[in-house]
């Protein structure tokens, strides 16, 4: 069974770019969801997608967007890089029609904005 | 909304003394309670979880008992090693009776750094 897995491991970027970070579900979920991780922090829910829609998005701005492909992989777009969107984004999958909602998390992506 | 407290950190301990790491949440509906653990530089493991109230989690030693009537899920371990240095958190999924718009959001506490020496 093939874990998730994240893409890239590091990111710099400067302010006022614009990014996109890359997640592959683990085998058999149909659903992903991106949490964004501040540096001594615990996740704060960014977006879900399921079924290549957003099925649900927690308190971010429309800067930060997402897709969701066929085989359930899924990106997350940043436009307009600030400096306070440097973090570890991390990336959940499961398998949504389980009542106890088991996500698993990828490594993450760490994103630098100087 | 939904939130969960985590006890400060950090903790510090000997090895083979006993940890608990104190959680309690604020949550409508029936959430299902999870402890995540977090390795440096890794992403979050899956440590245990519980779906309903009274039920155990247990994994590697851990345990936690969902207590709805005191709305806690402390993290338990009888003997700890160096190897469970790591940051521990607790959190919620909003369960299928969240409205009916339930998705299984995780919410998280700010995190318990543990460091257990030899």
């Amino acid at each position: 069974e093939t874990g998730v897995t994240q893409s890239p491991t590091h990111l710099i970027k400067t302010r006022g770019q614009q990014v996109t970070l890359r997640c592959s579900s683990q085998s058999g979920h149909n659903t992903v969801s991106w949490y964004q991780q501040a540096l001594g922090q615990g996740p704060q829910f960014i977006f879900q997608y399921y079924r290549e829609e957003e099925n649900g998005r927690g308190n971010f701005p429309p800067r930060f967007s997402g897709l969701q492909f066929p085989n359930y992989s899924s990106e997350l777009n940043v436009n307009a890089l600030e400096l306070d969107d440097s973090a570890l984004y991390l990336c959940a999958s499961s398998n949504t029609g389980r009542s106890s909602y088991e996500q698993y998390f990828g490594p993450g992506t760490r994103l630098t904005v100087t | 909304g939904d939130s969960v407290t985590q006890m400060e950190g950090p903790v510090t301990l000997s090895e083979e003394a006993f940890l608990t790491i104190n959680c309690t949440y604020t949550a409508t509906g029936y959430p299902s309670l999870f402890w995540y653990v977090q390795y440096p530089g890794e992403g979050l493991q899956l440590l245990l979880k519980a779906t309903k109230a009274d039920d155990k989690g247990s994994n590697k030693g851990f345990e936690a008992t969902y207590r709805k009537e005191t709305t806690s899920f402390h993290l338990e371990k009888g003997s700890v090693q160096v190897s469970d240095s790591a940051v521990y958190f607790c959190a919620l999924s909003d369960g299928p009776n969240a409205g009916g718009t339930s998705y299984g959001k995780l919410t998280f506490g700010q995190g318990t750094i543990l460091t257990v020496h030899p």
